[in-house]
């Protein structure tokens, strides 16, 4: 069965960090590029990164760029988002992806989704 | 490139018809895609490439639209339909547009 299941996220402080997992079962991550994805309390969905699925590159929003960094594990088939000089606006429901199409890079459309996480970010 | 979708709500019954409708900024060709999202739940891709049903997505669900405008008709609409639903491109990064809630009237 291909599905993704998320662990990780909490409550920190703004300036903290948090390590996000998304672990994958029933297909590789080494064949797909995997997004991160998020959604603040009553707001739209807001694309955050990618990791491309030949490994070698990650594509990050600009309203993350420098304090948020993707990885993935291929022998624990787990993508990770380390979240780090964490803000109040980046609170969130922080949602996994799959790519749609098995690419080298990826195509920016999501047909597997986790099931989400809640970071919240407060003093 | 900036996503708008109108209308903000749209208030019908069950059986009736769902227009929805999704404009971009600029040409986005047809690299648009329609999500699903029930409260507490993930999103779910149902249609992409602007006309194309995602795996398992029933037939009362068709897309279409190019370049800049872009519609999801839901034929006649099953109690399970009402939610709110997310246009999406993927040119020069994905990018959703603020959503359209179908509520019950």
């Amino acid at each position: 069965q291909v599905q993704l299941v998320q662990s990780g996220g909490g409550v920190v402080q703004p300036g903290g960090s948090l390590r996000l997992s998304c672990a994958a079962s029933g297909f590789s991550l080494n064949t797909f590029g995997m997004h991160w994805v998020r959604q603040a309390p009553g707001k739209a969905l807001e694309w955050v990164a990618v990791f491309w699925s030949d490994g070698n590159h990650i594509d990050h929003a600009v309203s993350v760029q420098g304090r948020f960094s993707v990885s993935r594990d291929t022998s624990k088939n787990t993508l990770y988002l380390q979240m780090n000089s964490l803000r109040v606006e980046d609170a969130a429901v922080y949602y996994c992806a799959r790519d749609s199409v098995p690419v080298w890079s990826y195509v920016g459309t999501f047909d597997i989704w986790g099931q989400g996480t809640i970071v919240t970010v407060s003093s | 490139v900036v996503l708008t979708q109108s209308p903000a709500t749209l208030s019908l019954s069950p059986g009736e018809r769902a227009t929805l409708s999704c404009r971009a900024g600029q040409n986005v060709n047809n690299f648009l895609a329609w999500y699903q999202q029930k409260p507490g739940q993930a999103p779910r891709l149902l249609i992409y490439d602007a006309s194309n049903r995602a795996t398992g997505i029933p037939a009362r669900f068709s897309g279409s639209g190019s370049g800049t405008d872009f519609t999801l008709t839901i034929s006649s609409l099953e109690p399970e339909d009402f939610a709110v639903y997310y246009c999406q491109h993927r040119v020069g990064g994905p990018i959703f547009g603020p959503g359209t809630k179908v509520d019950l009237k």
